[in-house]
């Protein structure tokens, strides 16, 4: 089993719907990321979250320590949002362990 | 500023042959970390620098080895390269504090 789990693996939508991707992690975290990953190869960092919810835009991102889970949501989805989104813990060390990432697809 | 640097973008090599990896942080970025994606998967830890020092090394060969230059640039050097190292590699650089990351845009290595 892997130390950090996501769902789904593969989610199709259509635009203007509202995205949920989660991430379970088995590992003990200083923190949690999310990334974003487009053709190409090229990560962004989205969010750092260690506690509670964070927002930017039309993304938002939780986080429930006790529950080792977090979501990112998004909402008003567009075609550009399309890409791979990735969660990532971070433990006490500056090592990441990356999830193998959701594939986002929107349609118009 | 510019972001995380990686050089160079694409290399094709044969098996057996070695390969250098080069990544310059963002300014005033004192760590550096490599990842290694192969196609379907999520990035995994080989290795991460602080102020020049090994802090941090995953599950890979010794055929893999890393430094950190004094001006905190980076080189990941892979021996004897095999099919199974055709992957992304990522580099990462962050600064002390809210451990936030910027990564690189990767360099894609093709062994053939």
């Amino acid at each position: 089993k892997n130390e950090v789990e996501q769902s789904p693996q593969n989610l199709t939508a259509q635009e203007g719907e509202f995205i949920t991707i989660n991430c379970s992690y088995s590992v003990g975290i200083s923190a949690l990321h999310w990334l974003q990953q487009h053709p190409g190869g090229g990560i962004v960092s989205l969010f750092m979250l260690s506690s509670g919810k964070k927002k930017h835009g039309r993304l938002i991102a939780t986080i429930n320590i006790q529950e080792k889970h977090s979501s990112l949501h998004i909402t008003a989805s567009h075609p550009r949002d399309s890409a791979v989104y990735i969660c990532a813990a971070q433990g006490g060390s500056e090592k990441l362990v990356f999830g193998k990432g959701t594939k986002l697809t929107v349609n118009p | 500023d510019a972001g995380v640097t990686q050089s160079p973008t694409h290399l094709i090599k044969t098996r057996g042959q070695h390969v250098t990896l080069r990544c310059s942080p963002i300014s005033g970025h004192k760590s550096v970390s490599w990842y290694q994606q192969v196609l379907g998967q999520g990035p995994q830890f080989i290795f991460q620098y602080y102020e020049k020092e090994e802090r941090g090394r995953g599950n890979f060969p010794d055929r893999f080895s890393a430094r950190q230059f004094p001006n905190y640039s980076s080189e990941l050097n892979v021996n004897a390269l095999l099919l199974g190292d055709s992957a992304l590699y990522l580099c990462a650089s962050s600064s002390p504090g809210p451990w936030g990351y910027t990564f690189g845009s990767g360099t894609r290595l093709t062994v053939v």
